[in-house]
């Protein structure tokens, strides 16, 4: 079946530090890939995706590029805010357009 | 922008009790919707997708008796957990969706259950 893993938490940087969550899959065919934040007591948010391999979604400033031979799409983001403390989820979307996640990175950034 | 809401925010009952747990898109028609669940420090697991008006198609292990799942209008969808016993403690986050493929996931805030 299909499964998401992604780099556990928590995650502490400096504000303007550069960040990198890992986050690998395993599926059959050609999944597409999201990442999604949670804000503290908010929903889900979608962050960026990616469909097809070789992709770069990019959303405020984080970008993650679609690795089909590491089947890996990293997010990255070249200098953190406060204001991006959040959950941040890997995920992927198969034919069915079922959702399969990863158990969530929790970030913080100290101003 | 597309808001789901979620009613209760959080519940507290007793072993034995059912709980209601309301999923609503404020903003849009919802065709699909989605129930997930959440334990500590792992991941979104689904439970069931329901399209409005149709019975809802519940995930491999998931109880339908007990996770009962009503889609009876296009920005309303609700679980209720009948029975409840404390191994049902759990987060349980709905999303919603314009249509039935190609359509982003819009997420409810989640409602935490505890069943003592």
């Amino acid at each position: 079946g299909n499964s998401v893993t992604q780099m556990e938490g928590p995650v502490t940087l400096s504000e303007e530090a550069f960040l990198t969550i890992n986050c690998t899959y395993t599926a059959t065919g050609y999944p597409s890939l999201f990442w999604y934040v949670q804000y503290p007591g908010e929903g889900l948010q979608l962050l960026l995706k990616a469909t097809k391999a070789d992709d770069k979604g990019s959303n405020k400033g984080f970008e993650a590029t679609y690795r089909k031979e590491t089947t890996s799409f990293h997010l990255e983001k070249g200098s953190v805010q406060v204001s991006d403390s959040a959950v941040y989820f890997c995920a992927l979307s198969d034919r069915n357009e079922k959702l399969t996640f990863g158990t969530g990175t929790r970030l913080t950034i100290i101003p | 922008g597309a808001v789901v809401s979620q009613h209760p925010s959080r519940v507290i009952c007793k072993s034995g009790t059912s709980v209601k747990i309301e999923c609503r898109s404020l903003d849009f028609q919802a065709t699909t919707m989605f129930w997930y669940r959440q334990f500590p420090k792992q991941s979104l697991m689904l439970m069931a997708t329901s399209n409005e008006g149709s019975k809802a198609t519940y995930e491999q292990g998931v109880e339908k008796d007990k996770f009962l799942i009503n889609h009876a209008s296009l920005t309303l969808s609700t679980l209720t957990v009948t029975s409840a016993h404390p191994e049902d403690s759990s987060f349980y986050i709905c999303s919603a969706r314009r249509g039935t493929s190609g359509y982003e996931q819009y997420f409810g805030p989640g409602t935490r259950l505890t069943v003592t």
